[in-house]
């Protein structure tokens, strides 16, 4: 999962299996959620987002879940692909914060074949 | 598709030269931002701006400054460089001002100060 630090946490999976990614949030003020995906040289890209009053999400492949009570996010990738293998943020906001987003510090996913 | 484009995607300077980084997006899009991205501490939020001429302070400022003349560009000027602020910027756009929404992001400028 995410945390503060100076290495990157890293999630290696086989190919076909089922990936989780998950992000501890410190605001519980936080009403919007983002998940975004940084491929090697390139800007994240978003891939699913959820905001408070939900507790799941689904996506093409991916599923969010949240848990407020935990302050908790988690990212699901189903039959994880080479081609997910990636940084993946997590990021939060809310609406009384001028709704600037506070990246998490990245989970490195990697997908051995 | 939303197009949000960064001028450089390599820029190697010297310290104490000024240096300007350039965004630009496609989409009418009010708010801006610029980050910076750092190993193991994420995106940062370094300015943004809410609309043409309007500009915010992020989480760490210092050592730099934003332009925002125009609604589709939003420039970030490092007035004197230096090794610490070696890093890769990342411009982001947002539809609507005031909503917590999506954040379309360029591909990044990868600065080196020697």
């Amino acid at each position: 999962g995410e945390s503060v630090g100076l290495h990157l946490p890293t999630l290696s999976v086989q190919e076909g299996d089922n990936s989780i990614i998950n992000c501890a949030y410190s605001n519980s003020a936080s009403d919007y959620f983002i998940w975004y995906k940084q491929e090697s040289g390139k800007g994240p890209q978003f891939i699913i987002d959820i905001r408070s009053n939900m507790d799941k999400r689904q996506g093409q492949r991916v599923t969010v879940l949240l848990n407020k009570t935990v302050k908790h996010l988690s990212l699901q990738i189903a039959a994880t692909q080479p081609g997910d293998s990636a940084v993946y943020f997590c990021a939060e906001a809310f609406t009384g914060g001028g709704n600037k987003l506070t990246f998490g510090t990245g989970t490195q996913l990697k997908v051995e074949l | 598709d939303v197009k949000v484009t960064q001028s450089s995607r390599y820029l190697v300077k010297r310290t104490g030269e000024k240096v300007f980084l350039e965004c630009v997006q496609d989409m009418d899009h009010e708010n801006m931002f610029w980050y910076r991205q750092d190993p193991g501490l994420g995106l940062r939020l370094i300015y943004f701006s809410y609309d043409v001429k309007m500009k915010e302070k992020g989480d760490i400022p210092e050592g730099y400054s934003v332009s925002r003349e125009k609604k589709e560009r939003f420039s970030l000027i490092l007035e004197s460089a230096s090794t610490n602020q070696t890093s890769m910027y990342l411009c982001a756009s947002r539809l609507l001002a005031g909503r917590a929404d999506e954040q379309f992001f360029g591909p990044g400028t990868r600065l080196t100060v020697l």
